[in-house]
């Protein structure tokens, strides 16, 4: 079984589209995360939730809305996408916050913006 | 910002042991160096990580150098799945993962 799982594999999609990314994680975990890893191959750290609160958000724009409906689930909403949102996703969980706690990744979402 | 330094690149051939090092000159006493990898097209992967003394598991060895100001990252018997992006990182336990540009290793046959 995965322990951390995110659909779509694959998103292309118009500028100014809204879209969802999806994330599940079956390890039990308290804190799940969104990563973004932009062209250059840098993976960065957008939000942390922990038990369904909000712990970071890294001045990732308000078009981007994380929502987590219960501590398995974390999900990415993208409003107005725009060319430079064009990246993989990844999700990832650990039983607490911060680096003490290993974090497990999912296989990533590439979104595609035209 | 990433608090480490890695060579952009190694080659290694399968087999063999790659060492692949990480100098970390400013970390301070609390602070643990992790070791994550990511093969293409794929998420991170934990490898290991460790405070000051030397670690091993099942994936790799950890030796940190007595000052901790530089550690090497030891794979035993590199083989060609080994092939990976190689991220040293190096944080306190409340800090969040801050990935830099990694060491792209390429096991060769």
């Amino acid at each position: 079984d995965t322990a951390v799982s995110q659909t779509p594999k694959y998103l292309v999609t118009q500028m100014g589209n809204d879209k969802s990314i999806k994330c599940e994680q079956n390890l039990g975990h308290d804190t799940m995360y969104w990563y973004k890893q932009d062209s250059k191959k840098f993976l960065k750290i957008m939000f942390s939730y922990n038990n369904k609160e909000l712990i970071i958000n890294e001045t990732v724009p308000n078009r981007f809305s994380p929502k987590s409906p219960d501590k398995a689930h974390l999900n990415l909403h993208i409003n107005s996408l725009e060319l430079g949102d064009s990246a993989v996703y990844f999700c990832a969980s650990s039983q607490n916050e911060g680096l003490t706690d290993t974090q497990y990744f999912g296989p990533g979402t590439r979104l595609t913006v035209l | 910002d990433a608090k480490t330094t890695q060579p952009p690149s190694m080659d290694c051939a399968e087999g063999r042991a790659a060492n692949l090092p990480c100098n970390h000159s400013t970390i301070s006493g609390n602070e643990y160096v992790y070791w994550y990898r990511q093969i293409h097209s794929q998420g991170p992967q934990y490898i290991i990580h460790g405070l000051k003394n030397n670690e091993t598991n099942e994936m790799a060895s950890l030796i940190i150098t007595e000052d901790r100001k530089s550690s090497t990252l030891i794979l035993p018997h590199a083989t060609l799945r080994d092939t990976a992006v190689y991220y040293c990182i190096v944080g306190g336990g409340s800090e969040k993962l801050v990935f830099g540009k990694g060491m792209k290793l390429t096991v060769n046959p």
